[in-house]
């Protein structure tokens, strides 16, 4: 199975423009989340969403929002691009949910450059 | 609040020689406990995870790891390592008692020489 897809694979972005991030699981799990990975930082959560029709905030959800319209897509978008969102992001899905101790499946990444 | 810190930014090993990637937390309730190796260019692979029972825990590629509740520590571990280990290694760590998020570590480049 293909697993969690991400496209694009990579984007430069003027500032100011806005940009959506698409992240589709064909493992029909219920949670789906969306890290930033950032050098020296790690991964930090952005948003994510136990169950179709519900999301949450990470922990740095500024200048991003998300939507879950159904239990395979969750698409992040950026309204207003700035430079310090230049980052590669990472989506990701579990099985069960955040409270749960399930694990998580990572998809390949966006590489995004906000100039 | 629930934290994970990996101490060594990079760890240098030659291949056929055992490896250590270091791994501590601090939680408030009972340690969920992850590993995840990232290669170049690609997402995040699950590698084994630690919940409940035994203290070490195997998984994939033959890496094992070592849940110490006393040192609060999830060391990653194997025994012979391979070039083909290099790679960056991340530990996370949710706390069982909350409905906190996977926290990620900052991450360990192992560099596997010949």
């Amino acid at each position: 199975t293909a697993g969690i897809t991400q496209a694009p694979t990579s984007q430069i972005l003027a500032a100011g423009r806005s940009m959506t991030l698409r992240c589709t699981q064909d493992m029909r799990h219920n949670a789906m989340y969306w890290y930033r990975q950032d050098l020296g930082l790690g991964l930090r959560l952005i948003h994510y969403s136990n169950t179709a029709g519900t999301t949450g905030k990470g922990e740095v959800p500024d200048g991003y929002s998300v939507s879950r319209a159904n239990t395979d897509d969750f698409p992040l978008t950026l309204a207003s691009a700035v430079p310090s969102q230049t980052s590669v992001y990472f989506c990701a899905s579990s099985a069960l949910g955040l409270t749960f101790t399930d694990t998580q499946y990572f998809g390949p990444g966006t590489r995004l450059t906000v100039l | 609040a629930q934290s994970v810190a990996q101490p060594e930014d990079q760890v240098n090993v030659a291949e056929g020689n055992p490896l250590t990637v270091k791994c501590t937390y601090s939680v408030s309730g009972n340690p969920y406990l992850f590993w995840y190796v990232q290669y170049p260019n690609r997402g995040l692979q699950f590698l084994l995870k630690y919940i409940t029972g035994d203290n070490l825990v195997k998984g994939s590629y033959g890496f094992e790891a070592e849940f110490n509740k006393s040192q609060t520590s999830f060391h990653l571990k194997k025994p012979s390592a391979l070039v083909s280990d290099s790679a960056l290694y991340f530990c996370a760590v949710r706390d069982g008692g909350s409905q906190g998020n996977l926290i990620f570590g900052k991450g360990t480049k192992l560099s596997v020489k010949p």
